[in-house]
């Protein structure tokens, strides 16, 4: 049973504009959430987190929304490079133990 | 410190063999996650160590697998008799215990013929 879920499996936007890549979760207990961006051939990299005391977290060109009424949650990227093009993984966790990973989307960033 | 290691990169190995990887995590990390991938989808959970104690493990981790975390340093994870649905790229990760973003190593993918 999937418990976090990624609907979009690719994105693909213009350099300079704004990304928006979503996640959906049905466990009401997940108080964590994670973003992490893959590249080919490479581990997961951690990118921003958010609690769920928090509706949203920012770093820098990265942005994460919590919705815990619609158990939604999504990164906005803005403005988009090409460097972002990667595979995006959103995860959630109970109380800090295993995290439960959607199956990803891969963005494109065109230049 | 330069991350989470994970040795070897690569491994092929014949159906029945068995097979065990090696990940080092980052050294003040207390505690040690292995994970699965396989293509298309995103990781999933194996097991967890906090120290060298392992405190849970997931279903898919069936008795052909096995995790160590000796002296609470290194963790190796056997795979006994491989079979071909063993063929996954294996993640580790490490955090600590205030911190729960994990640091992912860059895996071993294994490739069972």
């Amino acid at each position: 049973d999937q418990q976090v879920k990624q609907n979009s499996p690719s994105l693909s936007v213009q350099e300079g504009r704004i990304s928006i890549l979503n996640c959906d979760y049905t466990n009401s207990m997940f108080d964590y959430f994670l973003w992490y961006k893959k590249y080919p051939a490479e581990g997961p990299t951690f990118l921003i987190s958010i609690s769920s005391i928090k509706d949203k977290n920012e770093d820098g060109r990265f942005t994460v929304f919590l919705n815990k009424s619609a158990k939604h949650l999504s990164l906005h990227i803005v403005p988009s490079q090409p460097g972002d093009s990667a595979v995006y993984f959103c995860a959630a966790s109970a109380f800090g133990n295993q995290f439960y990973f959607g199956t990803g989307t891969s963005l494109t960033v065109i230049p | 410190d330069t991350g989470v290691s994970q040795d070897p990169r690569h491994k092929i190995t014949k159906r029945g063999q068995n097979v065990t990887f090696r990940c080092d995590p980052i050294s003040e990390h207390n505690r040690l996650y292995w994970y699965r991938q396989t293509l298309g989808q995103g990781p999933e959970f194996l097991t967890y160590f906090q120290n060298e104690a392992q405190l849970e493990k997931s279903r898919l981790l069936s008795d052909r697998f096995s995790a160590e975390r000796p002296k609470g340093s290194f963790s190796t994870l056997e795979i006994q008799r491989t079979e071909q649905g063993d063929s996954a790229m294996y993640l580790c990760a490490s955090s600590s215990r205030t911190d729960y973003g994990y640091t992912f190593g860059s895996g071993t993918r294994l490739t069972v013929v």
